[in-house]
């Protein structure tokens, strides 16, 4: 069974650093692009991320290039997001999510989320 | 960026209902189109990917359709488990994109 499992999350200052870890298991995550995805409270969906099963291929949005960082760790089955200088509207809450082999960029298998405040 | 558009934003519907929720591209972005489910406090659930591929386990009430702008995603008969909100998302091409969400309601 496919099972990803977000932490890391918690209260942060603004202008604060935060790295979110998601655990992988159940898959051969080497193997599997991977990605992470936010949500604002009540509010849709946002893709923030990608990382290649190699590291090789990374992308960001907008919106957090230059202040967010994706990388894995494929011995530890891990992926990881590194946030610096967090703004009031990096509240959300993050997930990571697979990529489906041979279809880069349908979101396969979800974790449960990661709750990211940021507040003074 | 492509932008993706769902219609309507919000619908009441009962047990038992036909309904179809629209979602529309910016530009042309063949079949590479998923729509996923996702219940309050919980993470999002993939539904259909390539506009009209079933995710395996879901039911066979669930089916999509469209290519190029314009898709549908279409719920045959309406279980009570089914009210949710609903997202498309394209695949085309970076920065990837959602529509703004479809929340299905009970009426």
């Amino acid at each position: 069974e496919v099972q990803l499992v977000e932490s890391g999350g918690g209260l942060v200052q603004p202008g604060g650093s935060l790295r979110l870890s998601c655990a992988a298991s159940g898959f051969t995550f080497s193997s599997y692009s991977m990605n992470w995805v936010r949500q604002a409270p009540g509010k849709g969906l946002e893709w923030v991320s990608h990382i290649s099963s190699s590291s090789s291929t990374i992308y960001y949005a907008d919106s957090v290039k230059g202040r967010f960082t994706i990388s894995r760790d494929n011995a530890k089955n891990s992926l990881y997001l590194q946030i610096n200088n967090l703004k009031d509207e990096d509240t959300a809450v993050y997930y990571c999510a697979t990529d489906r082999p041979a279809l880069r960029g349908y979101f396969d298998y979800w974790g449960q989320g990661a709750l990211v405040t940021v507040s003074s | 960026d492509i932008q993706m558009t769902q219609s309507p934003s919000s619908l009441s519907a009962s047990v038992g209902d036909r309904v179809t929720i629209t979602c529309r591209a910016s530009q042309g972005i063949s079949s590479w189109l998923a729509w996923y489910q996702q219940k309050p406090e919980k993470a999002p659930k993939s539904l259909i990917y390539d506009a009209s591929s079933l995710q395996s386990g879901v039911p066979s009430r669930f089916s999509g359709s469209g290519s190029g702008t314009d898709f549908t995603l279409t719920i045959s008969s309406l279980q009570p488990e089914d009210f949710a909100t609903y997202y498309c998302q394209q695949y085309k091409s970076y920065p990837l994109t959602f529509g703004q969400g479809t929340r299905l309601e009970i009426k």
